[in-house]
């Protein structure tokens, strides 16, 4: 079975800091990693997708690295501001032919002014 | 891109009777669609997948009399919350397959629940 773990659960940081939120999961036999970013009590925004051939993936400020051997994954953010404040999920879709995706328990992120 | 909506965004209902909600795949067919719940504080979890034209596949612990769920076509699918009690109370996410996108999943704006 799956398990996908975020650590930290919670982070703090100044306006301006680039930072790494870390994803692990214990089963490497996946077929891509997603990153999402959760707003309070809004839904999910697609980040990144890494498909298990690729090693990274970048979009603007953030670039999202696989290490599928050793099961991690890290998402960069560079010169953090306060819209990024939200949190962050990872999720994993498993070669196992069902399509599902198992979520991490997530990392909220707080930048401060 | 792909779109996925929910409807309603928010409901407040009586303990005892049912509430549905919609997922919709606004511009694209989603043979497989997913829905999840979510807790305060806490991360997804997957309560059942929804394929088109045949009976949902629920994950253990999740009672399929309680959650009714219904594919009729490739762009709707509906969860009904039966008998809604208190604890039922949560934040529900849909989430639909695009096949060949990568096997990327598009997610709802999600359904907040309140159970009086």
């Amino acid at each position: 079975k799956q398990e996908v773990t975020q650590i930290p659960a919670a982070l703090s940081v100044p306006e301006g800091e680039n930072l790494v939120l870390n994803c692990s999961f214990t089963d490497s036999a996946i077929y891509n990693l997603q990153w999402f970013r959760q707003d309070p009590g809004k839904g999910l925004t697609s980040l990144l997708l890494i498909q298990s051939s690729q090693r990274e993936q970048t979009s603007g400020r953030l670039n999202a690295s696989l290490d599928k051997s050793s099961g991690r994954s890290t998402l960069y953010i560079a010169a953090s501001q306060p819209g990024d404040s939200a949190t962050y999920l990872c999720a994993v879709l498993s070669n196992f032919g069902n399509e599902k995706l198992t979520f991490g328990t997530g990392t909220r992120l707080t930048i401060i002014p | 891109g792909a779109v996925v909506s929910q409807h309603p965004s928010r409901v407040i209902c009586k303990s005892g009777t049912s509430v549905k909600i919609e997922c919709r795949s606004l511009d694209f067919q989603a043979t497989t669609m997913f829905w999840y719940r979510q807790f305060p504080k806490q991360s997804l979890m997957l309560m059942a997948t929804s394929n088109e034209g045949s009976k949902a596949t629920y994950e253990q612990g999740v009672e399929k009399d309680k959650f009714l769920i219904n594919h009729a076509s490739l762009t709707l699918s509906t969860l009904t919350v039966t008998s809604a009690h208190p604890e039922d109370s949560s934040f529900y996410i849909c989430s639909a397959y695009l096949q060949g996108s990568n096997n990327e999943q598009f997610f709802g704006p999600g359904t907040r629940l309140t159970v009086l």
